[in-house]
């Protein structure tokens, strides 16, 4: 079966440095694999997406995420964080069949 | 376009009630999903619906759980004899297509505290 695993609960930063949030996944196929940000008391909005082709993917508000397959692994990054980017960060993994599998979520703090 | 909209976001539920929660999907999208959150923990599937049809229920706890998603009107989440285990985080999430890495966009969540 697959699964997610998203490593560290909760990460800080200070303003303008670098984001780096861990996923890795299970999967018997090629996996299909997004990251999702959730706001406090929000749904979830999609930050990007990896399907086929190009394993760097571009998402919004400057995040990035590369696809690495010998790592199994789909870390998301962000150059230079922003007080806005303080959020609860889901990566999920969807192998074929209709629903998502999230991992627990990391919830990034960004201290000025 | 309005996006996926859940109602109520916040509902109170004594034990033993019953807890309905609606979601409409966005305009267009006739695939609909359930999620349900655990405090301090990911999403965990519970129903893939389309319209009239479900699809996948591997989520749903056998009993006390059941869903629809009528020709008309809302997908409907029902929990029946409500219990302080189903306090959680309900969402929603729709897409127009069924294939695999389609996007699926949420709703902002109900909220269901029993007590």
């Amino acid at each position: 079966a697959q699964s997610v695993t998203q490593l560290g609960s909760h990460v800080s930063v200070s303003e303008g440095a670098l984001v780096l949030l861990r996923c890795n996944y299970s999967s018997s196929v090629p996996p299909y694999l997004f990251w999702y940000v959730q706001y406090p008391n929000q749904g979830l909005q999609l930050l990007l997406k990896y399907t086929t082709g190009a394993t760097l993917v571009k998402g919004i508000n400057g995040f990035e995420a590369e696809f690495k397959k010998s790592e199994t692994s789909f870390h998301l990054t962000k150059p230079s964080a922003h007080m806005s980017d303080a959020a609860e960060y889901f990566c999920a993994v969807n192998t074929g069949f209709q629903k998502l599998v999230f991992g627990t979520g990391t919830r990034l703090l960004v201290s000025p | 376009n309005a996006g996926v909209m859940q109602n109520p976001r916040h509902l109170v539920r004594r034990r033993g009630q019953e807890a309905r929660l609606r979601c409409s999907p966005m305009k267009g999208h006739s695939h609909v999903y359930w999620y349900r959150q655990l405090p301090e923990e990911g999403l965990k599937f519970m129903v893939y619906l389309q319209k009239e049809n479900i699809i996948d229920e591997s989520g749903m706890p056998k009993e006390r759980f059941s869903a629809e998603f009528p020709k008309e009107g809302p997908s409907i989440l029902r929990i029946q004899q409500v219990v302080r285990g189903d306090s959680a985080a309900y969402f929603c999430a729709s897409s127009r297509y069924g294939a695999v890495g389609t996007e699926a966009f949420f709703g902002q969540g109900t909220r269901l505290t029993v007590v």
